[in-house]
């Protein structure tokens, strides 16, 4: 069974400041990773995600995140905060193969950016 | 922008009052989900379908909701009798899945949500 862990409920940032949003998964086999974003009284949107390749991706927005398959993490950051970033961050993991396309969601974290 | 439309966006209703939700996935995606989203319980999956069939429905109370695809157009959630437990915003989402033994880039199924519907069970 597939599972992901965002370990802060919540992230609490200054403006202008570098952010990081932790995320762990467990999976059989290589695992294709996904971020998304809520805004308030939104669905969530797609940010980005890890297929093969380069550890490091670049998604929409200036966020980023890095796949380490040593530690099973699949961090999203952003070299500076803004106010707007603030939102609900959901990680997602899904094996590869094995013909299941259900993504097992994180609970997602709270991120709030401070003026 | 391709969207995935959901009607209704805001449904009010008293306990024991059947509701169904509506959703138009993307022209030419080939999987849809409901989920439901509540503050304690997260995002909870509670159907998938693929190709139009139903294959996984197990997190679904299954002696109240029901879920269908009559038409590649159209994904409905019904819940008969609803109750209080039942209120939170219920999600649709469609993506594009590749099919074999070996899935490309295309495979990753990145999902496309709608705005979601706010349920209400007084």
């Amino acid at each position: 069974a597939q599972s992901v862990a965002q370990p802060e409920d919540q992230v609490n940032v200054a403006e202008g400041n570098p952010l990081t949003v932790k995320c762990t998964y467990s999976v059989s086999g290589n695992p294709y990773l996904f971020w998304y974003v809520q805004y308030p009284n939104r669905g969530l949107q797609f940010l980005l995600k890890y297929i093969t390749g380069d550890n490091l991706v670049k998604g929409s927005y200036g966020f980023e995140a890095e796949f380490n398959k040593s530690q099973t993490s699949f961090h999203l950051k952003k070299p500076s905060a803004l106010v707007s970033d603030s939102a609900l961050y959901f990680c997602a993991v899904r094996p590869r193969g094995g013909g299941s396309y259900i993504p097992t969601f994180g609970r997602g974290t709270s991120l709030i950016v401070h003026p | 922008d391709a969207r995935v439309t959901q009607t209704p966006r805001h449904k009010v209703t008293e306990m024991g009052q059947e509701v169904t939700m509506r959703c138009q996935p993307i022209l030419g995606h080939n999987t849809v989900f409901w989920y439901r989203q509540t503050m304690m319980q997260g995002l909870e999956l509670l159907a998938y379908f693929r190709n139009r069939a139903p294959l996984d429905d197990s997190g679904m109370p299954k002696d109240r909701f029901s879920a269908e695809m009559p038409d590649a157009t159209l994904a409905t959630l019904k819940i008969q009798p609803s109750e209080p437990r039942d209120s939170a915003v219920y999600f649709c989402a469609s993506g594009w899945a590749g099919t074999g033994a070996f899935d490309g880039s295309s495979g990753a199924n990145v999902l496309t949500f709608g705005a979601g519907s706010r349920l209400t069970v007084l």
